[in-house]
């Protein structure tokens, strides 16, 4: 157990809609990301959140969106639906502010399951 | 970022030593190595982590040649449940974003 919670663990969806997935932070980090993961693939970066400020972003249109809070627990909000945004949202918490004598370690929760139909 | 090659996928039997290696030519200077673990519909999972030499926690252990153009990820006496994806990463100390390939899918058989 990472500590990491995300919620909801499953959801349907239709294309066009929008949807809001939550993430709560392991205890003490400040740094959020989020992945989205298709089935049979690796995760894919879409973006980090530093203490409540966008640290990143990968190669994700920008009808992807976040937020952190400033209890540090974060959301993804995803903006007219496609079919090829079905897969496993993943968040990951760390410590942030790039530790020296190793990298800044990313621990995830289990997940959010999107099914667009 | 360093790309990393790793093999598709491996199959071994409970008990026995498994070895991932991992390639990653391009390695820059303030890079490290690191590994993850994926079961089905989980999160990824941190194993282990290092710069060179050998690292060795109570999971795994990580050998890194000198040149540090390649990794090899070592699983001591396998059993059913480390059945799983093993990624393996190549992190900066200043980058914030993770860059998975395909991993290697582990099949341990009885």
């Amino acid at each position: 157990e990472t500590g990491v919670t995300q919620s909801p663990t499953h959801l349907i969806k239709t294309r066009g809609q929008q949807v809001t997935l939550r993430c709560s932070s392991q205890s003490g980090h400040n740094t959020v990301s989020w992945y989205q993961q298709a089935l049979g693939q690796g995760p894919q970066f879409i973006f980090q959140y530093y203490r409540e400020e966008e640290n990143g972003r990968g190669n994700f249109p920008p009808r992807f969106s976040g937020l952190q809070f400033p209890n540090y627990s974060s959301e993804l909000n995803v903006n007219a639906l496609e079919l090829d945004d079905s897969a496993l949202y993943l968040c990951a918490s760390s410590l942030g502010g790039g530790l020296a004598g190793g990298t800044d370690t990313q621990y995830f929760g289990p997940g959010t399951r999107l099914t667009v139909l | 970022l360093a790309k990393t090659t790793q093999p598709i996928s491996m199959d071994s039997y409970e008990g026995q030593e498994v070895n991932i290696t991992c390639s990653h030519n391009n390695i820059a200077t303030n890079d490290y190595i690191t590994w993850y673990q994926q079961f089905p519909s989980q999160g990824p999972r941190f194993i282990i982590q290092g710069y060179k030499t050998k690292v060795t926690n109570e999971v795994a252990s990580l050998f890194i040649p000198a040149d540090r153009k390649s990794s090899t990820l070592s699983l001591p006496r396998v059993s059913l449940s480390d059945t799983a994806v093993y990624y393996c990463l190549v992190v900066n100390n200043a980058g914030n974003m993770l860059t998975f390939g395909g991993g290697t899918r582990l099949m341990v058989k009885p």
